[in-house]
């Protein structure tokens, strides 16, 4: 079962503009990251936020979490063309002890128009 | 290092016959992973090693499916008696294994079953 669950499912916008992704989900963390993946390619790791973190800045990047609403937030500031890719949210459970197992959402796919 | 490793990249088989995949992961990397992904969804996580030990399968690994990692190095997910819904990606991941660490995925495999 997935966990998280992204919001818009896609989003198509011009290159330099902002992008906002938002990503639900509905048990308790350690912590949240965020994942990039190009079509027919394996996921990259973008940025991890843990569960007693606010906000978190890599780059262009930046992620909010809000663990009393359950819910994350990525912003791509700046957008290229070359950040078109699906974004999905992955949540590590706080009870998961030493099974470090992710659980992914469906995916937001961005679409950045040169 | 040249990140995780999958091969084949593309298999095409027809139903009733046996495959198998490889992953090579990260050699630091304890942990390693096996997901499965379809078209327009998020990876669905199917089984989980620590070294050589598998330590959780999921519902969605039925008994067609087994995985190992012989001498907690390189591992195989082999597929037998193939079904046209055992058309997917399947990704496999490492990690280090500790809290607030993400997963470095392989390209993936992309099986067509027919």
């Amino acid at each position: 079962s997935q966990q998280g669950e992204e919001d818009p499912q896609a989003l198509s916008i011009q290159e330099g503009e902002n992008a906002t992704m938002n990503c639900s989900y509905k048990t308790s963390i350690n912590n949240l990251q965020w994942y990039r993946q190009n079509s027919g390619r394996g996921l990259v790791h973008l940025i991890l936020i843990r569960s007693n973190e606010r906000e978190k800045h890599s780059g262009r990047l930046r992620v909010t979490l809000d663990t009393s609403k359950k819910s994350s937030s990525l912003l791509i500031t700046a957008s290229r063309a070359a950040d078109t890719a699906s974004y999905f949210c992955a949540t590590a459970p706080l009870d998961g002890g030493s099974n470090y197992k992710l659980t992914f959402g469906k995916g937001t796919l961005l679409t950045v128009n040169p | 290092d040249t990140g995780v490793s999958q091969n084949p990249r593309h298999k095409i088989t027809k139903r009733g016959q046996n495959v198998t995949f490889r992953c090579d992961p990260i050699s630091e990397h304890n942990r390693l992973y096996w997901y499965r992904q379809t078209l327009g969804q998020g990876p669905e996580f199917l089984t989980y090693f620590q070294n050589e030990a598998q330590l959780e399968k999921s519902r969605l690994l039925s008994d067609r499916f087994s995985a190992e990692r012989p001498k907690g190095s390189f591992s195989t997910l082999e597929i037998q008696r193939t079904e046209q819904g055992d058309s997917a990606m399947y990704l496999c991941a490492s990690s280090l294994g500790f809290e607030g660490y993400g997963y470095t995925f392989g390209s993936g495999t992309r099986l067509t079953v027919v």
